[in-house]
Protein backbone atom coordinates (compact mmCIF):
# COMPACT_ATOMS: atom_id res chain seq x y z
CA UNK A 1 0.00 0.00 0.00
CA UNK A 2 1.13 3.64 -0.79
CA UNK A 3 2.05 5.49 2.03
CA UNK A 4 3.34 9.60 2.39
CA UNK A 5 5.96 10.96 4.99
CA UNK A 6 5.63 14.50 5.87
CA UNK A 7 8.16 14.71 8.83
CA UNK A 8 7.87 18.25 9.55
CA UNK A 9 4.78 19.14 11.21
CA UNK A 10 5.08 22.80 11.42
CA UNK A 11 7.90 25.35 9.84
CA UNK A 12 7.81 28.91 10.08
CA UNK A 13 9.64 31.49 8.48
CA UNK A 14 10.07 35.22 7.62
CA UNK A 15 8.09 36.68 5.14
CA UNK A 16 10.39 36.93 1.59
CA UNK A 17 12.79 33.82 2.68
CA UNK A 18 12.84 30.87 1.35
CA UNK A 19 10.77 27.91 1.58
CA UNK A 20 10.83 24.20 1.50
CA UNK A 21 8.57 21.54 2.70
CA UNK A 22 9.65 17.73 2.48
CA UNK A 23 7.40 14.86 1.51
CA UNK A 24 8.51 11.26 0.93
CA UNK A 25 6.37 8.51 -0.34
CA UNK A 26 6.32 4.88 -0.79
CA UNK A 27 4.70 3.32 -3.62
CA UNK A 28 5.67 -0.26 -5.61
CA UNK A 29 4.88 2.11 -9.55
CA UNK A 30 5.67 5.37 -10.90
CA UNK A 31 3.92 7.52 -8.86
CA UNK A 32 1.44 10.23 -9.18
CA UNK A 33 2.06 13.45 -6.53
CA UNK A 34 0.35 16.20 -5.44
CA UNK A 35 0.77 19.30 -3.56
CA UNK A 36 -2.46 20.65 -1.62
CA UNK A 37 -2.62 23.58 0.41
CA UNK A 38 -5.70 24.28 2.89
CA UNK A 39 -6.47 27.58 4.59
CA UNK A 40 -8.43 27.06 7.93
CA UNK A 41 -11.81 25.71 7.54
CA UNK A 42 -11.74 25.16 3.62
CA UNK A 43 -10.94 22.42 1.41
CA UNK A 44 -7.69 22.19 -0.35
CA UNK A 45 -6.37 24.10 -3.69
CA UNK A 46 -4.36 22.16 -5.90
CA UNK A 47 -0.88 23.15 -6.11
CA UNK A 48 0.88 21.59 -8.58
CA UNK A 49 0.88 17.39 -9.67
CA UNK A 50 3.44 15.32 -11.43
CA UNK A 51 2.37 12.74 -13.21
CA UNK A 52 5.10 12.00 -15.72
CA UNK A 53 8.13 13.84 -17.91
CA UNK A 54 10.56 16.57 -16.18
CA UNK A 55 10.74 16.12 -12.69
CA UNK A 56 10.76 19.74 -11.93
CA UNK A 57 6.85 20.71 -12.26
CA UNK A 58 5.68 24.91 -11.58
CA UNK A 59 2.73 25.56 -10.14
CA UNK A 60 0.44 27.97 -8.94
CA UNK A 61 1.54 30.83 -6.47
CA UNK A 62 4.97 30.62 -7.01
CA UNK A 63 5.44 26.98 -6.39
CA UNK A 64 7.74 24.29 -7.41
CA UNK A 65 8.04 20.56 -6.54
CA UNK A 66 10.78 18.19 -7.75
CA UNK A 67 9.92 14.33 -8.05
CA UNK A 68 13.16 12.58 -7.12
CA UNK A 69 13.29 9.01 -7.45
CA UNK A 70 16.55 7.74 -6.32
CA UNK A 71 15.29 9.61 -2.93
CA UNK A 72 11.61 9.04 -3.29
CA UNK A 73 11.32 12.43 -2.33
CA UNK A 74 8.68 15.42 -3.79
CA UNK A 75 9.39 18.29 -1.63
CA UNK A 76 8.18 21.57 -2.27
CA UNK A 77 9.52 24.79 -2.56
CA UNK A 78 9.18 28.35 -3.07
CA UNK A 79 11.78 30.95 -3.33
CA UNK A 80 10.49 33.84 -1.35
CA UNK A 81 7.25 33.07 0.85
CA UNK A 82 4.16 35.72 1.39
CA UNK A 83 2.38 36.37 4.73
CA UNK A 84 -1.42 35.14 2.27
CA UNK A 85 0.74 31.47 1.87
CA UNK A 86 0.47 30.90 5.85
CA UNK A 87 -1.71 27.64 5.71
CA UNK A 88 -1.67 23.64 6.04
CA UNK A 89 0.52 21.87 3.06
CA UNK A 90 -0.40 18.61 2.23
CA UNK A 91 1.63 15.75 -0.05
CA UNK A 92 -0.36 13.34 -1.72
CA UNK A 93 0.22 10.20 -3.99
CA UNK A 94 -2.59 8.65 -6.38
CA UNK A 95 -2.99 5.11 -6.67
CA UNK A 96 -5.40 3.66 -9.73
CA UNK A 97 -6.80 0.73 -7.76
CA UNK A 98 -8.51 -0.58 -11.09
CA UNK A 99 -12.48 1.03 -10.51
CA UNK A 100 -10.70 4.04 -9.20
CA UNK A 101 -8.33 6.41 -8.19
CA UNK A 102 -7.17 6.77 -4.67
CA UNK A 103 -5.02 9.39 -2.71
CA UNK A 104 -2.96 9.07 0.50
CA UNK A 105 -2.26 12.27 2.23
CA UNK A 106 0.49 12.75 4.27
CA UNK A 107 0.14 14.13 7.97
CA UNK A 108 0.50 18.11 6.48
CA UNK A 109 3.29 20.45 7.89
CA UNK A 110 2.04 24.01 8.70
CA UNK A 111 3.33 26.86 7.89
CA UNK A 112 3.43 29.92 9.52
CA UNK A 113 4.86 33.05 8.27
CA UNK A 114 6.50 35.63 10.53
CA UNK A 115 6.72 39.58 9.29
CA UNK B 1 -13.21 25.50 -14.30
CA UNK B 2 -13.85 21.90 -12.34
CA UNK B 3 -15.66 23.23 -8.96
CA UNK B 4 -17.36 21.44 -7.06
CA UNK B 5 -19.63 22.60 -4.00
CA UNK B 6 -20.64 21.49 -0.46
CA UNK B 7 -23.68 21.76 1.41
CA UNK B 8 -24.50 22.69 3.68
CA UNK B 9 -21.12 24.82 4.65
CA UNK B 10 -21.55 24.20 8.40
CA UNK B 11 -24.21 21.98 10.52
CA UNK B 12 -25.12 21.51 13.78
CA UNK B 13 -27.56 19.07 14.70
CA UNK B 14 -28.84 17.13 18.10
CA UNK B 15 -27.25 13.77 19.06
CA UNK B 16 -29.57 10.77 17.71
CA UNK B 17 -30.59 13.05 14.59
CA UNK B 18 -29.18 12.34 10.87
CA UNK B 19 -27.90 15.33 8.33
CA UNK B 20 -27.30 14.84 4.72
CA UNK B 21 -24.42 16.63 2.92
CA UNK B 22 -24.49 17.23 -0.56
CA UNK B 23 -21.51 17.45 -2.81
CA UNK B 24 -22.18 18.65 -6.50
CA UNK B 25 -19.96 19.27 -9.65
CA UNK B 26 -20.87 22.05 -10.93
CA UNK B 27 -19.29 22.70 -14.47
CA UNK B 28 -18.49 18.78 -15.43
CA UNK B 29 -20.18 15.25 -15.20
CA UNK B 30 -18.01 13.28 -12.27
CA UNK B 31 -18.74 9.49 -12.34
CA UNK B 32 -16.92 9.05 -9.19
CA UNK B 33 -16.42 11.25 -6.08
CA UNK B 34 -14.76 10.45 -3.01
CA UNK B 35 -15.91 11.26 0.57
CA UNK B 36 -13.38 12.01 3.46
CA UNK B 37 -13.08 13.52 7.12
CA UNK B 38 -10.73 15.54 8.50
CA UNK B 39 -10.48 15.78 12.65
CA UNK B 40 -8.74 19.12 13.87
CA UNK B 41 -4.97 19.57 12.74
CA UNK B 42 -5.17 16.08 10.86
CA UNK B 43 -5.03 14.83 7.48
CA UNK B 44 -7.75 13.65 5.34
CA UNK B 45 -8.87 9.88 5.96
CA UNK B 46 -10.71 8.34 2.94
CA UNK B 47 -14.66 7.12 3.84
CA UNK B 48 -15.26 6.00 0.71
CA UNK B 49 -15.81 6.12 -2.84
CA UNK B 50 -18.89 6.56 -4.79
CA UNK B 51 -19.36 6.03 -8.09
CA UNK B 52 -22.66 7.45 -10.33
CA UNK B 53 -25.43 5.02 -10.28
CA UNK B 54 -23.84 2.12 -8.26
CA UNK B 55 -22.92 1.50 -4.56
CA UNK B 56 -20.68 3.09 -2.84
CA UNK B 57 -17.23 1.49 -1.84
CA UNK B 58 -16.42 2.04 1.77
CA UNK B 59 -12.89 2.22 3.40
CA UNK B 60 -11.72 -0.28 6.63
CA UNK B 61 -13.07 0.59 9.34
CA UNK B 62 -15.84 3.06 7.88
CA UNK B 63 -19.90 1.73 8.90
CA UNK B 64 -21.55 2.03 5.95
CA UNK B 65 -24.73 1.76 7.67
CA UNK B 66 -23.47 5.15 9.61
CA UNK B 67 -22.93 6.99 6.71
CA UNK B 68 -25.41 6.55 3.91
CA UNK B 69 -23.85 7.71 0.01
CA UNK B 70 -25.64 8.05 -2.59
CA UNK B 71 -24.31 8.98 -6.12
CA UNK B 72 -28.10 9.32 -7.98
CA UNK B 73 -26.48 11.49 -10.88
CA UNK B 74 -22.93 12.70 -12.55
CA UNK B 75 -23.61 15.61 -10.38
CA UNK B 76 -24.34 14.47 -7.14
CA UNK B 77 -23.36 12.91 -4.31
CA UNK B 78 -24.97 12.40 -1.30
CA UNK B 79 -23.50 11.62 2.46
CA UNK B 80 -26.08 11.14 5.30
CA UNK B 81 -24.82 10.79 8.29
CA UNK B 82 -27.29 8.53 10.76
CA UNK B 83 -28.08 8.48 14.24
CA UNK B 84 -25.39 11.02 14.32
CA UNK B 85 -23.41 11.46 18.02
CA UNK B 86 -20.97 13.55 18.65
CA UNK B 87 -18.10 11.56 18.11
CA UNK B 88 -19.00 12.00 14.14
CA UNK B 89 -18.53 15.83 14.59
CA UNK B 90 -15.75 16.46 12.32
CA UNK B 91 -14.83 18.06 8.63
CA UNK B 92 -16.30 16.47 5.50
CA UNK B 93 -14.81 16.77 1.97
CA UNK B 94 -15.89 15.74 -0.82
CA UNK B 95 -13.75 15.48 -4.25
CA UNK B 96 -14.65 14.79 -7.94
CA UNK B 97 -12.71 12.95 -10.67
CA UNK B 98 -13.23 14.96 -14.06
CA UNK B 99 -11.28 13.47 -17.27
CA UNK B 100 -7.73 12.30 -15.56
CA UNK B 101 -8.30 10.13 -13.20
CA UNK B 102 -5.55 10.80 -10.74
CA UNK B 103 -6.74 14.52 -10.65
CA UNK B 104 -9.71 15.07 -8.02
CA UNK B 105 -11.18 18.52 -7.38
CA UNK B 106 -12.31 19.27 -3.88
CA UNK B 107 -15.40 20.64 -2.60
CA UNK B 108 -14.79 23.48 0.19
CA UNK B 109 -15.87 21.09 3.06
CA UNK B 110 -18.60 20.81 5.49
CA UNK B 111 -18.50 21.07 9.49
CA UNK B 112 -20.60 19.20 11.57
CA UNK B 113 -20.89 19.68 14.65
CA UNK B 114 -23.26 17.26 16.83
CA UNK B 115 -24.22 18.45 20.56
Amino acid sequence: AQSVTQPDIHITVSEGASLELRCNYSYGATPYLFWYVQSPGQGLQLLLKYFSGDTLVQGIKGFEAEFKRSQSSFNLRKPSVHWSDAAEYFCAVGAYTGTASKLTFGTGTRLQVTL
Amino acid sequence: GAVVSQHPSRVICKSGTSVKIECRSLDFQATTMFWYRQFPKQSLMLMATSNEGSKATYEQGVEKDKFLINHASLTLSTLTVTSAHPEDSSFYICSAISGRVYEQYFGPGTRLTVT
